[in-house]
């Protein structure tokens, strides 16, 4: 099956840095992948649309210019996270699908991060 | 504009008995999938069974089958002979054919499997 990788699964870090998460489809390419966050027993919330070598199409009231997202192969996406605060502390997840209607997206094992 | 919603918030089932997760939508797209996942404690999103909206069967993956009622709207999980592993948060998601690959997800339902 389709694997996702992200690096790191988790990470610690100071008021006011960045911090950068890699999104990785291993067996297959991805012309698209997705960005989600998810805050502690509550759903997926999807911030962004990634498109190999285009812009970031983010959903609404996510900032783009907080939440930094490259996707510059058709194997990578990163997601930084700009002068992060303790109120981004949240788990990051990705994923990465086949472009036909009835493939399931396959998501990486998603980012813990803390932010103090 | 697509919508998923689970009711349940939580469930207990007791080991080796059926359980059904609810799951209904609502959306304008002629064609559409329909999903669920489970995550447990680890957090990794694990996917389960599929339903396209023109398949006229049930889909049934091993102990998990899905209650396709597409005039209800509905595509409740089923998972038969529970164990203690199916312990974990369950999410139902929907794709769209107009809305591309973009998968919106239900609040989900976390199950509690009781030895």
């Amino acid at each position: 099956g389709a694997v996702v990788s992200q690096h790191p699964s988790w990470v610690i870090c100071k008021s006011g840095t960045s911090v950068k998460i890699e999104c990785r489809s291993l067996d297959f390419q991805a012309t698209t992948m997705f960005w989600y966050r998810q805050f502690p027993k509550q759903s997926l919330m999807l911030m962004a649309t990634s498109n190999e070598g285009s812009k970031a199409t983010y959903e609404q009231g996510v900032e783009k210019d907080k939440f930094l997202i490259n996707h510059a192969s058709l194997t990578l996406s990163t997601l930084t996270v700009t002068s992060a605060h303790p109120e981004d502390s949240s788990f990051y997840i990705c994923s990465a699908g086949i472009l036909a209607l009835g493939n399931e997206q396959f998501f990486g094992p998603g980012t813990r991060l803390t932010v103090l | 504009a697509q919508k998923i919603t689970q009711t349940q918030p939580g469930m207990f089932v007791q080991e080796k008995e059926a359980v059904t997760l609810d799951c209904t939508y609502d959306t304008s797209d002629p064609s559409y999938g329909l999903f669920w996942y489970k995550q447990p404690s680890s957090g990794e999103m694990i996917f389960l069974i599929y339903q396209g909206s023109y398949d006229q069967q049930n889909a049934t993956e091993g102990r998990y089958s899905l209650n396709f009622q597409k005039a209800r709207k509905s595509a409740n999980l089923v998972i038969s002979a529970s164990q203690l592993g199916d312990s974990a948060m369950y999410f139902c998601a929907m794709r769209g054919l107009n809305t591309g690959n973009q998968f919106y997800f239900g609040t989900g339902t976390s199950l509690t499997v009781i030895p």
